[in-house]
């Protein structure tokens, strides 16, 4: 139990162009959701934390405009690059928790993105 | 400031070696610490999670320790294998959270040759 998909697994853009990307929880529900950024040979950074419902909490330093999360079920979370640049090409990870509370995050398979 | 920091960077060994990879942290107050495993192009997977009152915690070959007073884990792998190869990265959650906002390590990057 406890899986964590991700769609698309990659993704090429060209620079200006929108790309979303979907994280689902298959086998259970998803009260928080988590969108995370990995470059290469570095740690996962998170962008923000999304609860079903309600608006995303951003981390400084994330636009909320360029990076719209949208987390509209307990088993759909979406972030969205919008006026995608080279600079946004990154590995997008999702994570999502049962429960507040709960000590466990379980990750997505990530979505590579390459901006041209 | 709240930080974990893992040793070494990277580390070569051969197929059916032991290796320990350690984890210093110094959050504050502090909740759990996890253990994951990312291969190359995918996300962590989730090795062992303990609370600070556990000691040691084992996931088959995997075993983690904890040091609640020194701020020190460590994961030790036995006999290796060659998909063990991936990188491992020690997480640390803060207690009290409401966002059960982690905190990671730079990872330890490990290569099992044949």
């Amino acid at each position: 139990g406890a899986v964590v998909s991700q769609h698309p697994s990659w993704v090429i853009c060209k620079s200006g162009t929108s790309v979303k990307i979907e994280c689902r929880s298959l086998d259970f529900q998803a009260t928080t959701m988590f969108w995370y950024r990995q470059f290469p040979k570095q740690s996962l950074m998170l962008m923000a934390t999304s609860n079903e419902g309600s608006k995303a909490t951003y981390e400084q330093g994330v636009e909320k405009d360029k990076f719209l999360i949208n987390h509209a079920s307990l088993t759909l979370s979406t972030l969205t690059v919008t006026s995608a640049h080279p600079e946004d090409s990154s590995f997008y990870i999702c994570s999502a928790s049962r429960a507040h509370g709960s000590y466990e995050q379980y990750f997505g398979p990530g979505t590579r993105l390459t901006v041209t | 400031k709240n930080q974990v920091e893992q040793s070494p960077q990277s580390l070569i060994i051969l197929e059916g070696k032991n290796c320990t990879l350690q984890c210093n942290y110094t959050v504050s107050p502090f909740s759990n610490l996890r253990w994951y495993k990312q291969d190359t192009g995918r996300g962590p997977v989730s090795l062992t999670i303990m609370t600070f009152s556990e000691n040691t915690k084992s996931n088959g070959r995997y075993t983690a320790t904890l040091d609640a007073d020194t701020k020190q884990s460590s994961l030790h792998i036995t006999a290796s294998q060659l998909s063990d190869s991936a990188s491992y990265i020690c997480v640390v959650s803060p207690y009290g959270g409401a966002t059960n906002k982690l905190i990671f390590g730079t990872g330890t990057l490990l290569a099992v040759q044949p």
